[in-house]
């Protein structure tokens, strides 16, 4: 099992749908918890923390449910400009080390 | 500009011919990472230092080097490069650790022939 879990998709989605993206992780223990985007093979860039009262910011929303060990990711009234490969990001080893999920591809299209 | 540069940021190279990509930051991190990402596979982490002098393997650390001398620098070393070290490479800082934001090079696109 991997350590990091996400829906590669592609989601194509049009310009204003609202769209979730889940993420699924295997230690327990983790602690912290991050989505960041990647544009084309570009280098990844925060987007948000995740904590575990969920956490908003504009159109952005993140979710924690350490019972089942997911994250969550809702974008509302999607623009084009969200089109990336958005990337589920978990600390592992009592926190020293980082682990990515592989990413989930979203394409907006008007 | 608080930035964390690369290079070289393309590199094809030969079996075997011994290679250095440098990685520095002017943020006085002490936290810096070594990623290589390949398709469907993600980001898989190399190796990271918590400090000066402190480094440690990550998931995938076979066949590359690392030293921490100073705060700001961080290469990777491949002393013998194969055909399966083709990736694109990111180094990334932070402040004091994984837990915190990770910011990012450009990136360096290595081919081993």
């Amino acid at each position: 099992r991997k350590e990091v879990e996400q829906d590669p998709g592609p989601f194509n989605v049009p310009e204003g749908a609202t769209v979730a993206f889940n993420c699924t992780y295997s230690n327990s223990a983790s602690q912290s918890f991050f989505w960041y985007r990647q544009d084309c093979r570009k280098e990844p860039k925060l987007l948000m923390s995740v904590y575990s009262s969920g956490n908003e910011d504009g159109r952005f929303t993140a979710q924690l449910n350490r019972a089942s060990q997911y994250i969550s990711l809702l974008i509302r009234d999607s623009k084009l400009s969200d089109s990336a490969t958005y990337l589920c990001v978990v600390t592992f080893e009592y926190g020293n080390k980082l682990v990515f999920g592989a990413g989930t591809i979203l394409r907006v299209k008007s | 500009e608080a930035q964390v540069t690369q290079n070289p940021r393309y590199l094809i190279t030969v079996t075997g011919k011994k290679l250095t990509v440098t990685c520095s930051q002017n943020m006085n991190h002490e936290y810096m990472s070594w990623y290589r990402q390949d398709p469907g596979l993600g980001l898989r982490q190399i190796y990271y230092s918590m400090n000066v002098e402190v480094t440690d393997k990550g998931d995938v650390p076979e066949g590359y080097k690392v030293s921490r001398k100073e705060k700001r620098n961080f290469p990777l070393i491949l002393e013998s490069p194969s055909p399966n070290q083709t990736s694109l490479y990111f180094c990334a800082s932070s402040a004091l650790g994984p837990g915190e934001t990770q910011y990012f090079g450009p990136g360096t696109r290595l081919l081993v022939l």
